[in-house]
């Protein structure tokens, strides 16, 4: 069984598009995070959700929104989506202290 | 704003050759852990160090938290094609609800 799981693993869409990237955990981690990582490889963290409380929210544009029907997911959705915003996004979920296990990732492409 | 830096960013070595990959910072972080992240995959966590001066084996590779809890090390014995991928190290800076700081990581090239 895949411990992190996100859907879908690639997607392409044009600029201004509305989209969502789901992710799911079977782990029974109370933290998930969503984390962006960029062209030159650098990760990132987007949001942290803890008991479907946002923990932290860094400085990410309010097009992205995180949502978590269950402690078992949280998914992202990114209205008007921009040029700026193709890169991989990964979901992860961590017992303390802080360790994660990411999902495979999924590589937005906006055109 | 915590920060992590590591070198080198870049390291092609030949197979059975010796390496050590250093992740610093200026802050203290409550755990550090290193990651290794293949292509078109997310990061795998190698392991976590704790406590300052704590050093762990894993195979052939060996991690170092420095006394101070600001840096680690990476030391990888008799590189071998299959250590090839991007090495990141990230450090937790408190509870488990904190988010990882990763550095910017290293790309390990080892050739047969």
């Amino acid at each position: 069984d895949t411990a992190v799981s996100q859907t879908p693993k690639y997607l392409v869409t044009q600029m201004g598009n509305d989209k969502s990237i789901k992710c799911e955990q079977n782990l029974g981690h109370d933290t998930m995070y969503w984390y962006k990582q960029d062209s030159k490889k650098f990760l990132k963290i987007m949001f942290s959700y803890n008991n479907k409380e946002l923990i932290i929210n860094e400085t990410v544009p309010n097009r992205f929104s995180p949502k978590s029907p269950d402690k078992a997911h949280l998914n992202l959705h990114i209205n008007s989506l921009e040029l700026g915003d193709s890169a991989v996004y990964f979901c992860a979920s961590s017992l303390p202290p802080g360790q994660g296990v990411f999902g495979q990732g999924t590589r937005l492409t906006v055109v | 704003t915590q920060l992590l830096e590591q070198s080198p960013q870049f390291l092609s070595i030949q197979e059975g050759e010796n390496l050590t990959v250093y992740c610093n910072s200026s802050s203290v972080f409550s755990s550090l852990q290193w990651y290794r992240q293949e292509p078109g995959e997310g990061p795998v966590l190698l392991v976590t160090v704790v406590t300052g001066g704590e050093v762990k084996k894993l195979k052939r590779l060996t991690f170092q938290f420095g006394d101070a809890r600001k840096d680690s090390s990476l030391h990888i014995t008799a590189a071998q094609p299959g250590d090839t991928g991007l090495y990141l190290c990230a450090g937790g800076g408190g509870g488990g609800a904190d988010g990882l700081t990763f550095g910017k990581g290293t790309h390990l090239i080892i050739q047969p």
